[in-house]
């Protein structure tokens, strides 16, 4: 069982819609990651947190995407608008430092149609 | 930027022989390493985290191995079972870009019994 909690464990969305998951770190790490796996298992990098603040974030998520990582609330990754190519699975991961190894979630699926 | 290379993308073995599944990276200043296994539907398992100052690195049933000079990374899997049947992913992090890590595309291993 992962230490890492991720809900929903899937999700559908019709095209336009928006998508929202969540991610419960582990305790105790304040650094947060979340990378999309395609269907061809690539990953990509799209933005992580330490405690409350943004760290780094690619350009897709600074346009698209809505994210945060409040203070004893669920970090959350948020689609504004869902494209058929966000169809994927979301993976969050925690760490105690940028350094460090991270822990996965399980992941959101989800399918945009 | 870093670019991590993992080859083979499908490799099939027979149970008890050794499956050896291989990862090139660009930048000469990476220095965290770290081999993941993915099982169908399930999250990212880390199965060892390796310093670049390391060359070989023992695990239970496999070898993990840092060549410096040539860049690569590889995992050995020294006497595989049918449970090893899963998805292996190389990640680097990136000396120059500490935040986050480069994952490799992966590996799906197939172990026949």
């Amino acid at each position: 069982n992962s230490k890492v909690i991720q809900t929903p464990r899937y999700l559908v969305k019709g095209q336009g819609q928006k998508a929202k998951m969540r991610c419960i770190p582990e305790k105790g790490h304040p650094v947060v990651f979340w990378y999309q796996q395609n269907k061809n298992n690539e990953f990509k990098f799209l933005i992580n947190f330490q405690n409350q603040e943004v760290l780094q974030q690619i350009d897709m998520t600074e346009k698209r995407f809505s994210a945060e990582c409040p203070s004893n609330s669920p970090c959350s990754l948020e689609i504004q608008s869902s494209e058929a190519g966000d169809s994927a699975l979301y993976l969050c991961a925690s760490s105690l430092r940028q350094d460090s190894d991270y822990t996965f979630g399980s992941g959101t699926r989800l399918l945009v149609i | 930027g870093e670019q991590v290379e993992q080859r083979p993308p499908h490799l099939s073995v027979r149970e008890g022989d050794s499956a050896v599944i291989t990862c090139t990276y660009t930048d000469p200043n990476s220095y965290y390493f770290f081999w993941y296994k993915q099982e169908p539907g399930a999250s990212l398992q880390l199965l060892m985290k390796v310093f670049s100052s390391t060359e070989i690195n023992e695990g239970q049933g496999f070898t993990v191995l840092l060549n410096k000079k040539d860049k690569r990374l590889s995992l050995n899997l020294t006497a595989a079972h049918p449970g090893d049947s899963a998805a292996y992913f190389c990640a680097v992090s990136a000396a120059t870009n500490a935040y986050k890590v480069i994952f490799g595309k992966g590996t799906h291993l197939h172990v026949l019994p």
